[in-house]
């Protein structure tokens, strides 16, 4: 059974930084596209970034987010600087393109 | 970047009936190389984070209801609820995977007329 398991979320001060883990098991990890996918309270849903193999960013985060893994630990992560109010959301990491598997989230709230 | 428009934004379908969701892509994602088009639709319940229901358009993913269906190509799409269940109440969002940045539509909000 594939489980996600996201942690890290929390309350930060704008232009503060927080870095989100994301620890994974049931599925071959490194073989796996992983990606985080954020959503603002009372909102839809947005994708952050994705990690292929090669890396890639939604406009209003690159340059401040940058996303990463560990294989030897079976763990995403995604490192976030300059954190701004409207970072404020729910962060889920998802497997594959098609973000078959989700994990449960954590919050994060950007408020002075 | 492709953005994705979901109507209605919310319907209201008595217990038995059926529930049309339809989802159009500013462009098309279709891919000539495999003729797949790179469309999902989740389920996100109060509380609870999104759930793959469908990908490529039209397969559904293992454990799914059959009561839940996916078509159209190109640019229009279309999710169907042959006959809601209570537990079908939820928000419905179409998801493009075609290419980056990936894009989600709106969101529909089902609920038991």
């Amino acid at each position: 059974e594939v489980q996600l398991v996201e942690s890290g979320g929390g309350l930060v001060k704008p232009g503060g930084s927080l870095r989100l883990s994301c620890a994974t098991s049931g599925l071959i990890f490194s073989n796996t596209w992983m990606s985080w996918v954020r959503q603002a309270p009372g909102k839809g849903l947005e994708w952050v970034a994705t990690d292929g193999g090669t890396t890639e960013y939604a406009a209003p985060v690159k340059g401040r987010f940058t996303i990463s893994r560990d294989d030897s630990k079976n763990t995403l992560y995604l490192q976030m600087n300059s954190l701004k109010t409207e970072d404020t959301a729910v962060y889920y990491c998802t497997t594959n393109n098609i973000a078959d598997y989700w994990g449960q989230g954590t919050l994060v709230t950007v408020s002075s | 970047d492709i953005v994705m428009t979901q109507s209605p934004d919310s319907l209201a379908v008595s217990l038995g009936e059926r529930a049309t969701i339809n989802c159009k892509s500013s462009q098309s994602v279709l891919s000539n190389s495999n003729n797949k088009n790179y469309l999902a639709w989740y389920q996100q319940k109060p509380g609870q984070p999104p759930k793959l229901l469908i990908h490529w358009a039209s397969t559904r993913k293992s454990g799914v209801p059959d009561r839940f269906s996916g078509s159209g190509s190109g640019t229009d799409f279309t999710l169907t609820i042959t006959s809601l269940q209570a537990e079908d109440v939820a928000v419905y969002y179409c998801h493009q995977y075609y290419t980056t940045p990936r894009t989600f539509g709106q969101g529909t909000k089902v609920e038991i007329k």
